[in-house]
């Protein structure tokens, strides 16, 4: 299995541009989860998907952030402005939601985006 | 509202010597406990994970985390760290039929000196 992709692996742009980040999840895995890694803040969820629904996003940060999930093999996470403050480790991950084993995430690899 | 706490955020350690690592959550009903670790540029790999039953559960790469409830800890251990084990360790706390959310500690910076 190719795992978890995520595309770019590293984007850098300057502030007041739109940025998307993609993924894409391991195949037969029904929800997706959206990250964002600091050093201030560590791992924080961002939103996550079932089924390609959006269930909880509670934690996406203001409206500039949105994410979507057109089918079961791909979501975007876009930022729209983008700002220095955006900076981070952006990762995606993946499970089958079923049974107990569902709480066993895949990530990504992520994607170091650069917010100048 | 569940948390967890990783209290080291750096250990250093001796290749060969033994290592464990604290993982304490706060949270009212029967978790469901993970170990993840994250190498350099990487994402994050599952070492293991706890759900019920045997309290002390084998991971990968000779890890094994032990939960103690009374304690609402999940330590990871290893007796013997190799020089590949640098890296940084997340815990990770999931409700038992709920939703699907996992709760990530600060994570612990492992340093291993030759």
């Amino acid at each position: 299995d190719a795992g978890v992709i995520q595309s770019p692996r590293h984007e850098v742009t300057e502030m007041g541009q739109e940025v998307t980040l993609r993924c894409k999840p391991i195949s037969g895995h029904n929800s997706l989860f959206w990250y964002r890694q600091t050093m201030m803040r560590g791992l924080e969820l961002l939103i996550y998907f079932n089924n390609n629904v959006p269930i909880d996003d509670s934690g996406m940060p203001e409206d500039r952030f949105s994410a979507k999930m057109p089918n079961a093999s791909f979501s975007t996470l876009k930022i729209q402005p983008s700002e220095p403050r955006d900076s981070a480790v952006y990762f995606c991950a993946s499970s089958l939601r079923g049974d107990r084993s569902s709480y066993e995430q895949y990530f990504g690899p992520g994607t170091r985006l650069t917010v100048t | 509202a569940q948390s967890v706490t990783q209290p080291d955020i750096h250990i250093t350690v001796s290749e060969g010597a033994s290592l464990e690592l604290r993982c304490n959550y706060s949270y009212g009903a029967t978790p469901y406990l993970f170990w993840y670790v994250q190498s350099p540029g990487q994402g994050l790999q599952l070492l293991l994970k706890y759900f019920s039953g045997d309290t002390l559960v084998q991971g990968i790469k000779g890890f094994e985390a032990e939960f103690k409830r009374s304690q609402s800890s999940f330590n990871l251990r290893k007796p013997s760290v190799h020089w590949s084990d640098a890296a940084e360790y997340f815990c990770a706390v999931g409700e038992q039929g709920g939703s699907e959310k996992l709760v990530f500690g600060k994570g612990t910076k492992l340093t291993v000196n030759p």
